[in-house]
């Protein structure tokens, strides 16, 4: 069975740097990309960028461009977030997911347990 | 940058029916999908490809898209559907999601 096992809740500092690992078993790591997805505190869902496992390739979304790195490492089937010049506002609970494609479309069929990251100043 | 809206409550009665809307520019183009949040877990996938189930989704779901609009429908509704539920679309390689609507079963 798909599985995707989230690294442990990270409590930072404003300014500083997190990274979130998302180790993926039951299915071909290289054959779906991973998508990054948040959850601020009571609020909705906001995706943060894509990676395709099999090239490293990645799709961030533009609010995000410049803060965030997607990376992967084959050879344990694990991704990567990294978010940096962290605010409160990141405070959240980081997804990763994997997205299935088909017909021109998207979608995301597997989510993590979620890493809860705290931004404090 | 492309939009999702979402009532951000709908109340149904058990076992009637509830429709949940998206709404977006030319949403009937495009490929909805749909996933349901209880409270302090992972949302699951329950509609994909506007009206595809995944294995294991009760047949009670269904969805529908066309025009501006998205719906996923809830026919039978039981007290344990109550969560919130997200749309989603695929536009110019992002994710877009709509804000979410709470779902009451009352």
């Amino acid at each position: 069975q798909v599985q995707l096992v989230q690294s442990g809740a990270e409590v930072k500092k404003s300014g500083a740097s997190v990274k979130v690992s998302c180790k993926a078993s039951g299915y071909t790591f290289t054959g779906y990309y991973m998508h990054w997805v948040r959850q601020a505190p009571g609020q909705g869902l906001e995706w943060m960028g894509r990676i395709n496992p099999n090239n490293g390739g990645t799709n961030y979304a533009q609010k995000f461009q410049g803060r965030v790195t997607m990376t992967r490492d084959t050879s344990i089937s694990t991704a990567y977030l990294e978010l940096s010049s962290l605010r409160s506002d990141d405070t959240a609970v980081y997804y990763c997911t994997r997205g299935s494609e088909g017909g021109g479309s998207s979608w995301i069929d597997y989510w993590g347990q979620g890493t809860l990251v705290t931004v404090s100043s | 940058s492309y939009e999702l809206t979402q009532p951000p409550s709908v109340s149904v009665s058990p076992g009637q029916t509830a429709s949940i809307t998206c709404s977006g520019d030319k949403l009937g183009n495009k490929y909805a999908s749909w996933y349901q949040q209880k409270p302090g877990q992972s949302p699951v996938l329950v509609i994909y490809q506007d009206s595809k189930r995944p294995s294991g989704i009760p047949e009670r779901f269904s969805g529908s898209n066309s025009g501006n609009t998205a719906t996923l429908t809830i026919s039978g509704t039981q007290a344990m559907d109550e969560a919130d539920y997200y749309c989603q679309a695929w536009d110019s390689s992002t994710v877009v999601f709509g804000g979410g609507t709470k779902l009451t079963v009352l």
